[in-house]
């Protein structure tokens, strides 16, 4: 099993849609979840933290369920400007090393 | 200006020739890391270096080296590049002091082995 495994898609979306990515990861003792933004030929940037208490930011909802070892991404109204490759980020331990997913395409079309 | 900076943008090279690849930062991190990313295969770990006199391997090193010259400086040599080490480098940056050692990367340096 692959130590965090997405759906590459492509997601294909009309704007104002919603639509939820999912990945999951191996390795239990993970401590920290990230949902990185990489963008055609450019570099990842962090869109947002995850916690286990699951958290929002404006129309981006990220959610953890350690139990199940998976991670979530909802988009809610997608706009044209969030067509990007998301990619699922596990930091395995304390080295500060993070582990990640292969990314899901995400196209947002008019 | 950026906080991460990597050099050169571009890089097209022949097989058997030394390169090497430099990325600076202003942010302050004592933490750097250089990734390689290869469509379908994701980011995967090179080297990463926790201070000046930290240097550790990662997922996929060999053929590859680093210097960690300063805090701000980290830069990955390929002695003898070969095709295969075609791909997209980034090198990054992190604060373990921040939230969950959230990674700031460079622009990325595409490089092409003839």
């Amino acid at each position: 099993r692959k130590e965090v495994e997405q759906d590459p898609g492509p997601f294909n979306v009309p704007e104002g849609a919603t639509v939820a990515f999912n990945c999951t990861y191996s390795n239990s003792a993970s401590q920290s979840f990230f949902w990185y933004r990489q963008d055609c030929r450019k570099e990842p940037k962090l869109l947002m933290s995850v916690y286990s208490s699951g958290n929002e930011d404006g129309r981006f909802t990220a959610q953890l369920n350690r139990a199940s070892q998976y991670i979530s991404l909802l988009i809610r109204d997608s706009k044209l400007s969030d067509s990007a490759t998301y990619l699922c980020v596990v930091n395995v331990g304390s080295q500060g090393n993070l582990i990640f997913g292969k990314g899901t395409k995400l196209s947002v079309k008019p | 200006d950026a906080d991460v900076t990597q050099t050169p943008r571009n890089r097209i090279t022949k097989t058997g020739k030394r390169i090497m690849l430099e990325c600076s930062q202003t942010k302050g991190h004592d933490r750097m890391y250089w990734y390689r990313q290869d469509p379908g295969l994701g980011l995967r770990l090179i080297y990463y270096s926790f201070d000046v006199k930290d240097i550790n391997k990662g997922e996929i090193s060999d053929g590859y080296s680093v210097s960690r010259q300063a805090q701000a400086k980290f830069s990955l040599s390929l002695e003898s590049a070969i095709p295969n080490q075609t791909a997209l480098y980034f090198c990054a940056t992190s604060d373990p002091s921040g939230v969950g050692d959230t990674q700031y990367f460079g622009p990325g340096t595409r490089l092409t082995v003839l």
